[in-house]
């Protein structure tokens, strides 16, 4: 398994700023996750982050908007720009672990983020 | 994504046995997760299914079909604590991660 630490753990931001989360992991990992859940919901694949690559997004999440950094195995910031109350929502960050095929994923404590 | 597809919400009774099912689409299939998340919390994994077949491990299982597209969460003598939202998680082409809507499951005693 890993253990996962995010900063912040919630924020109440206004509406037009940005917001950096940072992902935290105490291993070394390739692949890395930013997941968004919304109230009530279930889990979405904002992008996948690997270190020394850009990220891949998922449809419906661009770069501009979420960028995402992977400057080590370790760590990973994920960055909710211009933000409206339509990006209210917990965002996770997760990692891979295991090998031989085992595709084991941990996720981190989330944060919780309110925007006005 | 993939046409993941849970019950939204399941109730039960403290000690009997529940199954929460999943069915997705077999297409690029490279494994399938069981999570288990209470309210407010983050999800905590449960189980892995690559191959068809039954894992066990302690009240919970976990069964695959590949073939049919086709999982079951199994869990036994069920405990109040164990009130919470079940996601069926499936992997595609070795990396891409997709979650069902999950199924909130109720204990009554």
């Amino acid at each position: 398994s890993a253990v996962i630490s995010q900063k912040p753990s919630r924020d109440i931001c206004q509406r037009g700023t940005s917001l950096t989360i940072q992902c935290q992991v105490d291993s070394q990992v390739t692949m890395m996750f930013w997941y968004r859940q919304q109230p009530g919901q279930s889990l979405t694949l904002i992008a996948t982050a690997n270190q020394g690559s850009e990220a891949t997004y998922e449809s419906g999440f661009v770069i501009d908007k979420f960028p995402i950094s992977r400057p080590n195995l370790t760590f990973s910031t994920l960055t909710v720009s211009n933000m409206s109350p339509e990006d209210s929502s917990i965002y996770l960050c997760s990692v891979e672990v295991g090998g031989q095929g085992r595709h084991e994923q941990y996720f981190g404590p989330g944060t919780r983020l309110t925007v006005t | 994504g993939q046409n993941i597809d849970q019950p939204t919400e399941m109730t039960a009774t403290e000690g009997a046995i529940v199954q929460i099912n999943c069915t997705y689409q077999t297409s690029g299939f490279n494994g399938l997760f069981w999570y288990q998340q209470h309210a407010g919390e983050a999800p905590t994994f449960l189980s892995y299914n690559v191959l068809d077949g039954l894992e066990e491990k302690g009240r919970f299982s976990s069964f695959l079909s590949r073939s049919k597209g086709y999982s079951y969460l199994l869990l036994k003598e069920l405990q109040m604590k164990d009130s919470a939202s079940y996601l069926c998680a499936v992997v595609y082409n070795f990396n891409k991660f997709y979650f069902g809507s999950g199924t909130k499951l109720n204990v009554k005693p």
